[in-house]
């Protein structure tokens, strides 16, 4: 069964520092998303990606986050001047099409934490 | 008012059990209803979308009532296996954002 996949599984920085966390997502889908969770908090939208653009950002994607697509099978969130508050993991998604009603299909995380 | 919310549980049943999860939303503009499940430290999966007709799937059934803005989820005969946690998730136009709970831990117990 096809899948979402990330690396790293676990990033550790320091304060200050920029991170890059990567995905593949699922090869016909057309939709990509990021998320965050903070430990036991719930999921939160950041944003979400179509036809190489940014559809839809939530407050918290603020301009220390970047989403791009730099071939036809990455999806990369960078993060810019990293902040203790920043440690969270950082769940990727896909969905093939249609967003609104089309299941959305997450990868395993990258937990990052910022020291 | 929260834009998704949820009991906020967690919730203890014996296996064999029958649980309700409730979820309320805040949105008109919401246009789609999943409910997925999460394990601990792990990813959100998929555990059914939620239509307006109301649906079942084995065990699970889901119901939507728009007028209320309220969703539901309903586990027949709860499973060791169930223990998770429920996370209601909605998705509102325009522009694409989803929008989680924060979910409602469930334990099932022997």
């Amino acid at each position: 069964e096809p899948e979402v996949t990330q690396t790293p599984s676990h990033q550790v920085t320091q304060m200050g520092q920029e991170v890059i966390l990567r995905c593949v997502p699922i090869s016909n889908h057309l939709y990509f998303y990021w998320y965050r969770q903070i430990l036991g908090q719930k999921v939160e939208f950041l944003v979400s990606f179509y036809n190489n653009e940014i559809s839809e950002k939530s407050e918290i994607f603020d301009d220390q986050f970047s989403v791009e697509r730099p071939d036809g099978s990455n999806f990369t969130l960078k993060i810019r001047s990293t902040k203790l508050e920043d440690s969270a993991m950082y769940f990727c998604a896909s969905s093939e099409s249609l967003a609104w009603t089309d299941t959305q299909y997450f990868g395993p995380g990258t937990r990052l934490t910022v020291l | 008012r929260k834009e998704v919310e949820q009991d906020p549980g967690p919730f203890n049943v014996p296996e064999g059990a029958t649980v309700a999860f409730n979820c309320t939303y805040s949105n008109s503009a919401s246009q789609s209803f999943f409910w997925y499940r999460q394990d601990c430290r792990k990813e959100p999966k998929l555990l059914m979308s939620v239509y307006s007709s109301g649906n079942e799937d084995g065990r699970f059934t889901a119901q939507l009532n728009r007028a209320s803005q309220y969703i539901s989820l309903l586990i027949r005969d709860s499973k060791l296996s169930d223990s998770a946690t429920y996370l209601c998730v909605v998705n509102i136009l325009p522009g694409f954002k989803t929008i989680f709970g924060a979910g409602t831990r469930l334990f099932v117990k022997a």
